[in-house]
């Protein structure tokens, strides 16, 4: 069975630097690229990025490049979303994602998602 | 980059109605459009892959159609359960892209 769990809620100052979770299993994790996208309070569903743990052939968003950093350590099946300094506009539910088939596709496993409030 | 635009923004129907929402892509992106639900505090379901094939265990009241710019998700029978936010996407190149989002109510 195919399965995405990410790393619990975070609660942090702004300022503070912070990388959340995303482990796959049930699958080969590096023949699937794996996204994020974030949903702030209230609002839609945005794509973040992605990342193939293949070869950590990575893509961002323009909305994201340089805010975020997304990685990938294939010895443990786990892809990660970092920031250096959070800002309170960070508060949102992040959620990875793989798509149905190797290459660029929907994305039909989600992660149960992990809710991040940056608040002083 | 392609912008995914979603109409309506907000739609209240009937139970058992016809319900149409549309997406439309800024330049042609052939049948790589999904369709997603998301009902409140829940993660979001694929609903519809290559823009008509229903992902399995999906009701079939649910269907896809269009290809290059405009698409359209319809249900054809609105059920109670149905009350969501409905976001179609494009994934034929990054930046992979969401519509805005639609949000699903009953009369």
């Amino acid at each position: 069975e195919v399965q995405l769990v990410q790393s619990g809620a975070e609660v942090k100052k702004p300022g503070e630097s912070l990388k959340i979770s995303c482990k796959g299993s049930g699958y080969s994790f590096t023949s699937y690229w794996i996204g994020w996208v974030r949903q702030m309070p209230g609002k839609g569903l945005e794509w973040m990025g992605i990342i193939y743990p293949g070869d950590s052939d990575t893509r961002y968003s323009p909305s994201f490049q340089g805010q975020v950093t997304i990685s990938a350590d294939k010895s443990i099946s786990t892809a990660y979303l970092q920031w250096t300094s959070l800002k309170a506009s960070d508060t949102a539910m992040y959620y990875c994602a793989r798509p149905r088939h190797t290459g660029y596709d929907s994305f039909d496993y989600w992660g149960q998602g992990t809710l991040v409030t940056v608040s002083s | 980059d392609i912008q995914m635009t979603q109409s309506p923004s907000s739609l209240s129907a009937s139970v058992g109605d016809r319900v149409t929402i549309t997406c439309r892509a800024s330049q042609g992106i052939s049948n790589y459009l999904a369709w997603y639900q998301q009902k409140p505090g829940k993660v979001p379901k694929l609903l519809i892959y290559a823009a008509s094939t229903l992902q399995s265990g999906v009701p079939s009241r649910f269907s896809g159609s269009g290809s290059g710019t405009d698409f359209t998700l319809t249900i054809s029978s609105l059920q109670p359960e149905d009350v969501a936010t409905y976001y179609c996407q494009k994934y034929n190149s990054a930046p992979i892209t969401f519509g805005q989002g639609t949000r699903l109510e009953i009369k």
